[in-house]
């Protein structure tokens, strides 16, 4: 079992650049979440997914942020144009069924800074 | 609106000593309550907790719900540097997704 897989690992990029993020979820796990972290919010969920549908949106803080999963093995979420303050740690998990039933399983997340 | 509250914020502590963290919480309907361990990278799952008044526990870690107090607290016995770390709270919120606690940075000192 190879986990959670993110891509890349860290992103810099300048303002107004468009960032695509990457996640491979657990085989198998029918729940994908995309959370951001940073030191003044702790861990905030943005979007999740059941069956690659997408489920709860609210916490996609604006139109700039935009989020797919066209089947089971991957999703992307995209940021256009980005802007300094998305700066964190965007993680994605996978779950088998749905929370609480069973426990997330997160990646290593991809530490994006933007200048 | 859904809330989880960990307190303390960061604690530091020299190894051998018992710690305890706390979390607090308001949420809809509550279902259940975890716990993780987050150090450079991923969070990990430590426990699920359901039952209020029933202690989970794994090697030096327990952890314990009170849903009177809607509160849980995770004790560390005799801690070591490798326990140094985010501790994360998480409970699941009305539209069924976990909502996490800003987490307790915990520092262990040789």
């Amino acid at each position: 079992d190879a986990g959670v897989i993110q891509s890349p690992r860290h992103e810099v990029t300048e303002m107004g650049q468009e960032v695509t993020l990457r996640c491979k979820p657990i085989s198998g796990h029918d729940y994908l979440f995309w959370y951001r972290q940073t030191m003044m919010r702790g861990l905030e969920l943005l979007i999740y997914f059941n069956n690659n549908v997408p489920i709860d949106d609210s916490g996609m803080p604006e139109d700039r942020f935009s989020a797919k999963m066209p089947n089971a093995s991957f999703s992307t979420l995209k940021i256009q144009p980005s802007e300094p303050r998305d700066s964190a740690v965007y993680f994605c998990a996978s779950s088998f069924q749905e929370v609480p039933n069973s426990p997330l399983h997160f990646g290593n997340g991809t530490r994006l800074t933007v200048t | 609106e859904d809330k989880v509250v960990q307190s303390p914020l960061s604690l530091v502590v020299h190894e051998g000593d018992t710690v305890t963290l706390n979390c607090s919480y308001e949420v809809t309907n509550f279902r259940s309550l975890l716990w993780y361990k987050q150090e450079k990278k991923a969070p990990t799952f430590l426990f699920m907790l359901t039952s209020s008044g029933i202690e989970k526990k794994s090697g030096r870690l327990s952890s314990i719900l009170d849903k009177k107090e809607l509160s849980s607290i995770l004790n560390i016995t005799a801690t070591q540097t490798g326990d140094s770390a985010i501790y994360l709270c998480a409970v699941v919120g009305s539209q069924g997704n976990l909502i996490f606690g800003k987490g307790t940075k915990l520092s262990v000192k040789p």
